[in-house]
């Protein structure tokens, strides 16, 4: 079944550092592909999205790209803030004709001042 | 404004109770979903409803019932069948097949005392 693997965390960086948090997927057909962030204490919310292949979802300088031929949709920022310090979580839907979000594990990031 | 309320934030259930947590959107979504969430973990699917007077078990059903009387609400009991019910629960809503990224309540943590 469809499935998506996230890179194990918690993933710590310094402020102002090159994020990354890798994710990647299995799934039949053609996904799309979600980006949610989980403050301490609170509800999911969705960061970003992209539908087809080579979309760019962004969001308060979040960016990720669907890439089919790697089945990736990795998350990336420029300049980590201290307040982007959250669990991140990667998900997908539609993959075989089911909209039902599959979610992978999450990804706790620290930024350190 | 459009959302979803979950309440209450807290709750406390002795053991050997039932207890019900609420869930209320405004978004006009067919879909809903309840989710629970372990310290440190990812989401595990408890049940969702895709329309009203219907509903599926998901991944970890037992000791948990639900009801979709009404499109705007889904009412999550735990019941005293549930051995470990401490948790976060998280409730969300989505429109399914046109649009399906999920929008999540705040949730709410249930302690056992």
């Amino acid at each position: 079944g469809d499935s998506v693997t996230q890179m194990e965390g918690p993933v710590t960086l310094s402020e102002e550092a090159f994020l990354t948090i890798n994710c990647t997927y299995t799934a039949t057909g053609y996904p799309s592909l979600f980006w949610y962030v989980q403050y301490p204490g609170e509800g999911l919310q969705l960061l970003l999205k992209a539908t087809k292949a080579d979309d760019k979802g962004s969001n308060k300088g979040f960016e990720a790209t669907y890439r089919k031929e790697t089945t990736s949709f990795h998350l990336e920022k420029g300049s980590a803030q201290v307040s982007d310090s959250a669990v991140y979580f990667c998900a997908l839907s539609g993959g075989g004709g089911n909209y039902q979000l599959i979610w992978g594990a999450g990804t706790k990031l620290i930024i350190k001042p | 404004d459009g959302g979803i309320t979950q309440s209450p934030k807290y709750l406390f259930r002795k053991e050997g109770q039932n207890v019900t947590l609420s869930c209320e959107q405004n978004l006009n979504h067919d879909a809903m979903y309840w989710y629970r969430q372990d310290p440190g973990q990812g989401l595990r699917l408890i049940y969702y409803s895709q329309i009203v007077n219907d509903f599926q078990k998901g991944d970890i059903a037992e000791g948990y019932s639900v009801s979709r009387e009404k499109k705007e609400s889904f009412p999550l009991t735990v019941t005293s069948a549930q051995k470990n019910p401490t948790a976060f629960y998280l409730c969300a809503s989505s429109m399914g097949h046109t649009l399906p990224e999920a929008f999540f309540g705040q949730g709410t943590r249930l302690t056992v005392v």
